[in-house]
Order: C-alpha cells, then structure tokens, then sequence
C-alpha cells in the first residue's frame, strides 16, 4: 500500500513569514497533485507535477517534485492571512487502473495578520 | 472548466432515514468519479470509486448495502446513505477526473455536503 506521509500536520505563522509543506512516500507515484481547502468546502486543486525534479511556481507558492518522484514540498513565500487553510498532497497510485489518489493527512495552515 | 457539484450541501435527518446526494460533472464527461468521507480536522478517506455503466469500487471496511453508488450517466453519480445513524454524520465530498483532458490523475471535487443525522 502506497503511504503519503505529509509535515507539519499543523502550521501558525505571522504575515509575511515563509513556509514549507513536505509529502514524502517510500514509494514512487506518477504524479502529484497539491490541493488546498477550506472550511466547509471541497478542495481545490492547486497543481499537478509530473516529472521528476520538475518545480513550478504559482505566485508566491513554489512546489518541487522529488528527482525520484516520492516526495514533494510546496513553498510559500511572505504567506498573507488569505493562503490559510488545509493543503493536501496527493500522489497519484503508479499503475492504478482507475485513477485513485493517496492522500496524505494534510497540513492545516493559519496566518495570522 | 471541470466544475463538479453537489446537492445538497447540507442535510439533516433523522435517524433510520435515508439519504441521497448527487455529483454532477457540470462542464464534462466523467467515467469514473470518487466519493470520499472527511472528518473534522481530518485527510479525505475514499470511501469507493464510481464506474460508469458498471458496480462501484468500494475501499476496505465500506459496506455496500451501506454506501449505494449509481453512476446512472457520464455527468452524474449519486450515493444513498441507506438507514442513516448518528455515526454516518460527517462530510462527503465527491470529485471527477476529466478524462478527456487529464494525463495525470487530477481530480476535481464537489463543495461537499454536511449529513446530520439526528
């Protein structure tokens, strides 16, 4: 069974500060996808990543693949009260038949003002 | 594009009823689709995975008799909560993949909707 471990589970930082969520897994996955919710809300998705090394940057969030496609960090730089909410990594099963994510357990994030 | 809803988002019964929440794939064509369950402060648990034309897929320790999944067409899936308890209160949430323009597993999910079960 493929296991997403996903730190920290729980982040609260002032406005302006930088942070970084890491998902790492013993396991190889096809791709990657980062996801955000918030409360009451499904989540949304933020990114995917597919290549082993690969980074791509939305904004002030930067999101890294593992050169061997089992771990992944998201970096936030000068976080704003706007980017709080629950961030999910979730892996996409290598050879799944039907799609399946693993989830990990996400990192719930507040920034305070 | 991708836009999934769900109806309705909350709902609260009483205890022994059931409950029927629809996922509709709004702008595209979707095979399969996944309902998941979430508790407070919690990850998504895929509950099982909706085949098109086909019996879902359910995840070790659904019950089937439970959890009925019908994927009647390409753009919607319901699940009944069948002889709801207290403890089936939670949040269900599910997604579609678009495959049509997706490679890479991404899903797309629905706002979610809130069961209380009194």
């Amino acid at each position: 069974t493929q296991l997403l471990e996903q730190s920290p589970q729980f982040l609260s930082i002032q406005e302006g500060e930088n942070l970084t969520v890491y998902c790492n897994s013993s396991s190889v996955f096809s791709s990657l996808q980062w996801y955000r919710q918030e409360p009451g809300e499904g989540p949304v998705l933020l990114v995917t990543v597919v290549t082993g090394g690969e980074v791509k940057k939305l904004k002030r969030l930067t999101f890294q693949f593992g050169d061997a496609r089992k771990d992944s960090s998201l970096h936030i730089t000068a976080a704003q009260p706007g980017d709080t909410g629950l961030y999910l990594c979730a892996g996409g099963e290598y050879g799944g038949s039907q799609g399946n994510l693993i989830f990990g357990k996400g990192t719930k994030l507040s920034v305070k003002p | 594009g991708a836009v999934v809803s769900q109806h309705p988002s909350r709902v609260i019964c009483k205890s022994g009823t059931s409950v029927k929440i629809e996922c509709r794939s709004l702008d595209f064509q979707a095979t399969t689709m996944f309902w998941y369950r979430q508790f407070p402060k919690q990850s998504l648990m895929l509950m099982a995975t909706s085949n098109e034309g086909s019996k879902a897929t359910y995840e070790q320790g659904v019950e089937k008799d439970k959890f009925l999944i019908n994927h009647a067409s390409l753009t919607l899936s319901t699940l009944t909560v069948t002889s709801a308890h207290p403890e089936d209160s939670s949040f269900y949430i599910c997604s579609a993949r678009d495959e049509a323009t997706s490679s890479y597993n991404e899903q797309f999910f629905g706002p979610g909707t809130r069961l209380t079960v009194l």
